[in-house]
């Protein structure tokens, strides 16, 4: 099983350019997510999608921006890379607005110069 | 604001022992609370989950946590650590009719020592 699949797994880019990160999941959910993690802050929200053509703010979504491409498809796109975006980014999805149960991709390392 | 705080950064413990790690959270309701695990490389695997009902939730590999409403916590516990516990764990409480999302703590990084 797939599960939740993310795409690419190390990228590094240069101050000021752009990328977008890739996310995939077969369960069927509804609800898809974005995190980022870095050390000592745990895991902070960018962007979630409670569901297919919905999408709102998390706590730290300045410098991105999201998409919901259909129900299976979740990206994240970096405008104008920053150093200070240097991070481990999560993809995440729940079956069910209250379940709270999430899966997690295996993570992007997002390096910028 | 909800809130989730766990106070150990590191914690290091001899294999066999037991261990605790402590999760305390901010939140106006009943929440629903998480512990997950990340190894190295890896992403984040549920432990275990509370929604209601009896406070003390059994998980995977051998682990429990105890919900107190009073002490707004959360701790994990195991009774007998084995090496391959050593990870990072994270505490998080879901948010009622908020689109699923969960916020999570800082993490507590298991060092396990033979």
């Amino acid at each position: 099983n797939a599960g939740v699949t993310q795409t690419p797994k190390f990228q590094v880019l240069k101050t000021g350019q752009s990328m977008t990160l890739q996310c995939a999941q077969d369960m069927n959910h509804n609800s898809m997510y974005w995190y980022r993690q870095d050390p000592g802050m745990g895991l902070r929200l960018i962007y979630y999608s409670a569901s297919e053509g919905t999408t709102d703010k998390g706590e730290v979504p300045n410098g991105y921006n999201v998409s919901r491409l259909n129900k299976r498809e979740f990206s994240l796109r970096l405008e104008s890379a920053a150093p200070s975006q240097t991070s481990v980014y999560f993809c995440a999805s729940s079956g069910g607005t209250n379940t709270g149960e999430l899966f997690f991709g295996e993570g992007s390392r997002l390096t910028v110069l | 604001a909800q809130s989730v705080t766990q106070p150990d950064i590191h914690i290091t413990v001899s294999e066999g022992a037991s261990l605790e790690l402590r999760c305390n959270y901010s939140y106006g309701a009943t929440p629903y609370l998480f512990w997950y695990v990340q190894s190295p490389g890896q992403g984040l695997q549920l432990l275990l989950k509370y929604f209601s009902g009896d406070t003390l939730v059994q998980g995977i590999k051998g682990f429990e946590a105890e919900f107190k409403r009073s002490q707004s916590s959360f701790n994990l516990r195991k009774p007998s650590v084995h090496w391959s516990d050593a990870a990072e764990y994270f505490c998080a409480v879901g948010l009622y009719n908020q689109g699923g999302k969960l916020i999570f703590g800082q993490g507590t990084e298991l060092s396990v020592k033979p």
